[in-house]
């Protein structure tokens, strides 16, 4: 993995189920793992940031898990509701310590 | 409201011309990012400063330059505009390294270049 990668690159689910997307991030030379929320006509929202393998990570129905070995995190929505609607994107540093590269972002649309 | 203050918000200008995009970080932040998101694209890394000196560098063209001040803000200018320069420019402010502190963002600065 070269860069960072999100899939699926975009979601449809109904209110009330659970999802979880992935972001895949070059292992090497890892400093941290950030995820983001994107409401359309709004700017990105910090979820989380992580750096230890194995770290988990939690807020509210969202959770987030680390694995730096393989290179990949998950992000968990239990029981979506419309709210949650939005551009999940994730961001690492492995490129360069203070160069934070993002995803292009899994779109979630929950459907009441 | 993330204490992030970019301006302008709009931007209209023609091609060939420069302008210049601005950003105030929250309070403290001594980090500013920039990023562009060009249609249908991801947010691309631009540039990063660190108290007032370049830490980090992207693919920026070099018909961007970037700077940080001693008060902190950052100004991005964009020189020698093409169409493809048509962009919303993010400004982001972190108060310590990114393995301890996530990103606070701007609410953007939309350019177009006709």
């Amino acid at each position: 993995i070269l860069n960072v990668e999100q899939s699926p690159q975009s979601l449809h689910v109904q209110e009330g189920d659970s999802t979880n997307f992935t972001c895949s991030f070059p292992s090497s030379n890892f400093y941290a793992l950030h995820w983001y929320r994107w409401e359309t006509a709004k700017s990105p929202e910090a979820l989380f940031v992580m750096t230890l393998n194995g770290d988990e990570k939690k807020k509210g129905r969202i959770s987030a898990t680390l694995n730096t070995k393989e290179g990949y995190s998950y992000l968990y929505i239990k029981g979506s509701q419309p709210e949650d609607s939005a551009t999940y994107l994730c961001a690492s540093n492995s490129g360069g310590y203070q160069k934070v590269t993002f995803g292009t972002g899994t779109k979630l649309q929950v459907i009441p | 409201d993330s204490g992030v203050t970019q301006t302008p918000k709009h931007l209209i200008t023609a091609t060939g011309q420069r302008v210049t995009l601005r950003c105030s970080p929250r309070s403290g932040d001594l980090s500013v990012y920039w990023y562009q998101q060009s249609l249908d694209q991801g947010l691309q890394f631009l540039i990063q400063y660190y108290n007032g000196e370049e830490r980090a560098k992207g693919n920026i063209l070099e018909r961007f330059s970037a700077q940080q001040f001693p008060d902190l803000h950052s100004e991005l200018n964009l020189s020698s505009l093409e169409l493809g320069d048509s962009a919303l420019y993010f400004c982001a402010s972190s108060a310590a390294g990114v393995e301890n502190s996530p990103l606070h963002f701007g609410n953007g600065t939309r350019l177009t270049v006709t």
